[in-house]
Order: structure tokens, then sequence, then C-alpha cells
């Protein structure tokens, strides 16, 4: 079955700087790719998504590159603010189910 | 429109217990599906129920098993409670469609076996 691995596994930064957190898979079928944000106490909320045939995505101070060949995707978040603290989750699914493999998670602080 | 609502939040249950988890689905979404997540892990998938119908299931021993109702509600149900079964499990809803869509995902309920 599909493997995702997900490193750093913690990442600090200050606060306007950039981050980025890379997550690789296993199985080449996959076709979604999202990214999710679950802060303390709460369920994971998706903040951005890519699907297979799309490289990249953007969305504000948020954005996703999708390298297919090496079977790896990453989160960049630009312009870090303290409210960015948060566990972050990639994950891929194949197919319409919606069946995710989640990584393990990198826990992101943003210094003020 | 209400979001992925699930009860209860916390509870705390003995070796060899059942226990029924309940999950009331985002409006207007046909698919529930349901999660466990260990401290420090990722979610993990344990089954998908779509027009109440199970339609997929992970690696896990068939003591879980889930029902969804007509309103698209569901519950998650465990037998035999092994201490190994504390963890956050997660509802999330969906839209069931040709293409991979968006999981809502519900607070959680954090089941802790003694």
């Amino acid at each position: 079955g599909e493997n995702v691995e997900q490193h750093p596994s913690t990442l600090s930064v200050q606060e306007g700087d950039s981050a980025v957190i890379k997550c690789t898979y296993s199985d080449s079928a996959s076709n979604y790719f999202p990214w999710y944000k679950q802060e303390l106490g709460k369920g994971p909320q998706l903040i951005i998504d890519i699907r297979s045939n799309v490289g990249e995505k953007k969305d504000q101070r948020i954005a996703v590159t999708l390298n297919k060949t090496a079977k790896h995707f990453s989160l960049h978040i630009t312009e870090t603010q303290p409210e960015d603290s948060a566990v972050y989750f990639c994950a891929a699914s194949i197919g319409a189910n919606s069946k995710l493999t989640f990584g393990k998670g990198i826990t992101l602080s943003v210094r003020p | 429109e209400t979001g992925v609502t699930q009860s209860p939040t916390h509870l705390i249950k003995t070796r060899g217990q059942q226990v029924t988890l309940r999950c009331s689905s985002q409006s207007g979404h046909n698919t529930v599906s349901w999660y466990q997540q260990a401290l420090g892990q990722g979610p993990q998938f344990i089954f998908q129920y779509y027009r109440e119908e199970e339609n997929g299931r992970g690696n896990f021993p068939p003591r879980f098993s889930g029902l969804q109702f007509p309103n698209y509600s569901s519950e998650l149900n465990v037998n035999a409670l092994e201490l190994d079964d504390s963890a956050l499990y997660l509802c999330a809803s969906s839209l069931l469609s040709g293409t991979p869509g968006e999981l809502f995902f519900g607070e959680g309920s954090r089941l802790t076996v003694l």
C-alpha cells in the first residue's frame, strides 16, 4: 500500500521567515495530495491540495509543489506568523474514494 | 451550513469493554470516513461509508465496525477494547464524486482504554 513519509518532524522558524515541509510517497498511482493543519484539540483542516496533473498551486502565503518523477511534494509558507504554529500533515490518495494515507506530521513553531 | 460533529468528545473505558462513537456529517455530504490518530502520529484510515454501505477498509481488525444511517450520520463501534485502542478517533465527511474531494474533519472523540 501507499507509504507517506514526512520530514523533518519539527521545524522552528522566526516570524516573517519562510517554512518548507517536504513529503515523499511510494505509490506512483497516487493522484491527490492534500495538506492539513491541526491545531491543539481540533481536527485536521485542509489548507491546500494539489492533483497530479498540476505541478504547483498557490493560495496567498501558502504554496504546494509536486514532483511526480521523484514522488515528492512540498508545502511552502511565506511570511510566517505565530498563528501558523501547528502540526501539519501531508497525505496522498489514489482515485476518488478519498481514502487518505497521512504522514506522521510536523510540528511547526513560529517564534515571535 | 453545519460542520462535522462528533460525540462524545472524551471517554474512558476499560479493557474488554465496547464503545460506540457517533458522527454527524456536514450538510450535503454523502460519505463518512473514520480515522484513528494515535498520540504523535498521523491519522490512519479505518473505513469509509457511502450511502450506508462500507466503501473501503484499512488495516483494522473486524472488532472495528461501523454504520451509516439514511441521514448520512455514522457510528464507529469497537468491541473487546485493547490498551492500544487509546487514540483520537476522527470522523470526516465528504461528497464522493469523480475526483477526490475535500475531507471535512470533526474535532474527534478521545478514547482512553485503561
